[in-house]
């Protein structure tokens, strides 16, 4: 089955530096999609990139997919404090049934 | 607009009880997905329903384990004869129809701890 593995696991920064983070899966899928995570909260949806798309933007984050690796990063430019969470990339295949294949996560920890 | 609410946010019980996870979603979604995380982990595809419809039960277990959504009132996830396996936190998640490209709406989840 597939399945999204993020790389690094953990990340610590510096305010006001970027974070990267990585997302690799394994089979073909409609669309890619980042969520973040607060300790002991539910997931907040991010962004959402379709398969027949590159890359995308919203706000501070950027969105790269390449279907070819099938792969795609998460790019946090100029980070805040308030941007340590837990974040996770997850897939929807193509069989249409809404169900999402989430990775594993990486912990991002922004320093003040 | 209220989100995905779940309810309770905590639960405790011993093995062998049985686990009621109720989750009411948001307004206008007929849709609703379950999850389930364990500690620094991701978050694993239970099961998605319809109203009174079960969809895909794919990552379901096999034994005690069931979820319904009735035509009227919440989405339940229910665990029978709980064991220690079972602790985690169960998430759900809601769509207001299914489509390619809907993301998910998620509440904070109910974590449960079996004693």
């Amino acid at each position: 089955s597939q399945q999204g593995e993020e790389d690094p696991q953990a990340l610590s920064i510096q305010e006001g530096e970027n974070a990267t983070m990585n997302c690799s899966y394994k089979t073909s899928i409609n669309n890619l999609q980042w969520y973040r995570q607060n300790s002991g909260r539910g997931l907040v949806h991010l962004i959402l990139i379709r398969s027949n798309e590159r890359e995308k933007h919203s706000g501070r984050l950027r969105v790269t997919l390449d279907t070819s690796k099938k792969s795609s990063s998460l790019l946090i430019t100029a980070s805040r404090a308030a941007d340590t969470a837990s974040y996770f990339c997850a897939t929807e295949g193509s069989s249409n049934t809404g169900k999402l294949i989430f990775g594993q996560g990486t912990t991002l920890q922004v320093k003040p | 607009n209220a989100g995905v609410m779940q309810n309770p946010r905590h639960l405790v019980r011993r093995r062998g009880q049985e686990a009621r996870l109720r989750c009411s979603p948001m307004k206008g979604h007929s849709h609703v997905y379950w999850y389930r995380q364990l500690p620094e982990e991701g978050l694993k595809f239970m099961v998605y329903l319809q109203k009174e419809n079960i969809i895909d039960e794919s990552g379901m277990p096999k034994e005690r384990f069931s979820a319904e959504f009735p035509k009227e009132g919440p989405s339940i996830l229910r665990i029978q004869q709980v064991v220690r396996g079972d602790s985690a936190a169960y998430f759900c998640a809601s769509s207001p129809y299914r489509d390619n490209d809907q993301p998910q709406h998620f509440g904070d989840g109910t974590r449960l701890s079996i004693l």
